[in-house]
């Protein structure tokens, strides 16, 4: 069974910081990888989806890298701002997509 | 507005009492899913449905019902809810021919 793991599982960083958050998995054989972002009381938002022929997404100062064969992605932000402050959750989806595995997130907090 | 919405958003009641959480999107999307989050356990599918009255069970389907009588509505229903189904729950909705997954923003139940 598919487990994804993100460390760490919190981060705080200055405003203006550039940072990584990582995101791995046991079973290498997904065909996309989905990063979202999650607000306190609010629902999940998609940041990037990258299929599994692709390197890399980007879109604004977020930027997502997958190496499917090491079992890894991760999430670059870059000049972090307060209101980067959120739980990022990354999901490989099971056969068919109607599923999707989650890691357990990654809290972080941009300091003004 | 293309969005999930779920109600209710916050609710507490009583072991045994059934009760209805209802789904529901206007994006004309085929597939819902069920899903619910528990710290240090990450998000995960309660059941889902690939069309109206088509549906399945997914990682953790005991305790809970669904129905899909409408292409729009996907409610879940907790026949005599338990303790242990104190969670944060979320319905998601995609398009057939995309891997993006919308989310709802959330209902924060608890049994007591």
């Amino acid at each position: 069974k598919q487990e994804v793991t993100q460390i760490p599982a919190a981060l705080s960083v200055p405003e203006g910081e550039n940072l990584v958050l990582n995101c791995s998995f046991t079973d290498s054989a997904i065909y996309n990888l989905q990063w979202f972002r999650q607000d306190p009381g609010k629902g999940l938002t998609s940041l990037l989806l990258i299929q599994s022929s692709q390197r890399e997404q980007t879109s604004g100062r977020l930027n997502a890298s997958l190496d499917k064969s090491s079992g890894r992605s991760t999430l670059y932000i870059a000049a972090s701002q307060p209101g980067d402050s959120a739980t990022y959750l990354c999901a490989v989806p099971q056969t068919g997509a109607n599923n999707l595995f989650f890691g357990t997130g990654t809290r972080l907090t941009v300091i003004p | 507005e293309a969005q999930v919405t779920q109600n209710p958003r916050y609710l507490i009641t009583v072991t045994g009492k059934k009760l209805t959480v209802t789904c529901s999107q206007n994006m004309n999307h085929e597939y819902m899913s069920w899903y619910r989050q528990d710290p240090g356990l990450g998000l995960r599918q309660i059941y889902y449905s690939m069309n109206v009255e088509v549906t399945d069970k997914g990682d953790v389907p005991e305790g809970y019902k669904v129905s899909r009588k409408e292409k729009r509505n996907f409610p879940l229903i907790l026949e005599s809810p338990s303790p242990n189904q104190t969670s944060l729950y979320f319905c998601a909705s995609r398009s057939a021919g995309t891997d993006t997954q919308y989310f709802g923003p959330g209902t924060r139940l608890t049994v007591l």
